[in-house]
């Protein structure tokens, strides 16, 4: 298979505790971007990367939140101090970029802060 | 920015009932448009996509045609399968350079046999 992976799938934590998420996008995708989904509502877009740059991102994105994209391949989302209201399905996607926008997405991971 | 508006749910239709699920949206210049589906307990997946004005985009049977005049992006489908109960979602995709996809609450379809 080589569409976008995501890893873990689900993820349950202690309010107060930190955790990551890992996004594996298509090989040879440029651009990838992570987006935020809670329950009854479209994704919302976090931040995004441009090979090893990340070039945007979100309001949504407090500080307590920092994304990785070392060699530009995968990409790493981590939460600090994690709040009840961080519960949500993070996606990513990626796409090749200039010239074709096509976002594919992974299957999420699953957050829920207890 | 960009904004999209789409058709509230749920849908509730039988099976070979036409389908139309309005979006329209607000953009500046003329962005690409996509509509995605999201099965239950799966990922979203691209369904189809319109890149510029009067583009159709088809596929699995869906429709959506870009209209400039009307901002307009609805899906359509002649004839529904219990198989396509889901959730749509409509997304132009942002203007700016970063190019992110900007969605609706999303349409859920219900089919029943």
């Amino acid at each position: 298979d080589t569409g976008v992976s995501q890893d873990p799938r689900h993820k349950i934590t202690k309010r107060g505790q930190n955790v990551t998420f890992r996004c594996d996008p298509i090989s040879e995708h440029n651009r990838l971007y992570w987006y935020r989904q809670t329950l009854g509502q479209g994704p919302e877009f976090l931040t995004y990367f441009q090979n090893e740059a990340q070039l945007e991102k979100s309001r949504l994105l407090s500080d307590r939140f920092s994304a990785e994209r070392p060699k530009g391949s995968f990409s790493t989302l981590e939460i600090q101090r994690t709040e009840q209201g961080d519960s949500a399905m993070y996606l990513c996607a990626s796409t090749l970029g200039v010239g074709s926008y096509e976002q594919y997405f992974g299957p999420g991971t699953r957050l829920t802060v207890t | 920015g960009n904004s999209v508006t789409q058709m509230e749910g749920p849908v509730t239709l039988s099976e070979e009932a036409f389908l139309t699920i309005n979006c329209t949206y607000t953009a500046t210049g003329y962005p690409s448009l996509f509509w995605y589906v999201q099965y239950p307990g799966e990922g979203l997946q691209l369904l189809l996509k319109a890149t510029k004005a009067d583009d159709k985009g088809s596929n699995k049977g869906f429709e959506a045609t870009y209209r400039k005049e009307t901002t307009s992006f609805h899906l359509e489908k002649g004839s529904v399968q219990v198989s396509d109960s889901a959730v749509y979602f409509c997304a132009p995709r942002d203007g700016g350079s970063q190019g992110n996809l900007i969605f609706g609450k999303g349409t859920k379809l219900s089919v029943k046999p």
